[in-house]
């Protein structure tokens, strides 16, 4: 079973930023959060992941809580091609898969 | 870079048979991970084969199998097709180490009537 929480949907507004929010409450020292995305007709999509620090990269950045018991991944400004489900997924130093929730479908409005 | 390639890209079968399916990851990465993606079960974990060892499985029966071969391609089979194993395979790869990112492919859409 997935380890991390959700919203179904979300909506953003074009040239906006989202911020995409994730429960991991069961989550332990050293596993990390990974973030992917899966555009409409093709595979998933890393997007970034992370420990204990915020962290940035060209596509998103992603606040990670203090308690490590949520995060929220940033996108600066939605583009109509940000529309995506987005997975968070808390994958543990010995996993070797990764376990999909239900993601989020997000919706961006030109 | 050329991304990962999974052939072919669809595929219509009939219930009792069986199927194989192709990934070819990206150049210089030794892991090969399959997925399963359903509307009603979301993306589920079938294997990972890393140096022509399986080092995981999911919670699939016997009748899903893969392999890999010395240069890192993979193959999946699907032995018996049920109406349920419609859905979109899909391959990913990774250099192998333990928390490196993913990359996917467009996946396999497999049909079976």
């Amino acid at each position: 079973d997935a380890k991390t929480t959700q919203p179904n949907s979300m909506e953003s507004n074009e040239e906006e930023p989202v911020h995409l929010p994730c429960n991991h409450s069961t989550i332990s020292g050293t596993d990390y959060i990974h973030w992917y995305r899966q555009l409409p007709s093709q595979g998933p999509e890393y997007v970034i992941h992370g420990l204990t620090s915020n962290v940035n990269n060209r596509m998103a950045s992603l606040a990670i809580a203090e308690d490590r018991k949520s995060s929220t991944l940033i996108l600066h400004r939605a583009t109509l091609r940000d529309a995506a489900v987005y997975y968070c997924i808390d994958l543990g130093g010995s996993a070797r898969q990764l376990t999909f929730g239900s993601g989020t479908q997000l919706t961006v409005l030109p | 870079k050329a991304g990962v390639t999974q052939t072919p890209r669809y595929l219509i079968k009939t219930r009792g048979q069986q199927v194989t399916l192709s990934c070819s990851p990206i150049s210089g990465h030794r892991s090969v991970s399959w997925y399963q993606q359903t509307p009603g079960q979301g993306l589920q974990f079938l294997f990972e084969y890393f140096s022509e060892t399986q080092r995981n499985k999911g919670n699939f029966p016997g009748r899903f199998s893969g392999r890999q071969f010395s240069n890192s391609r993979s193959e999946m089979n699907v032995s018996t097709l049920e109406l349920g194993d419609s859905a979109l395979y899909l391959c990913a790869s990774s250099r192998g180490q333990l928390l490196s990112e993913q990359y996917f492919g467009p996946g396999t859409r497999l049909t079976v009537t």
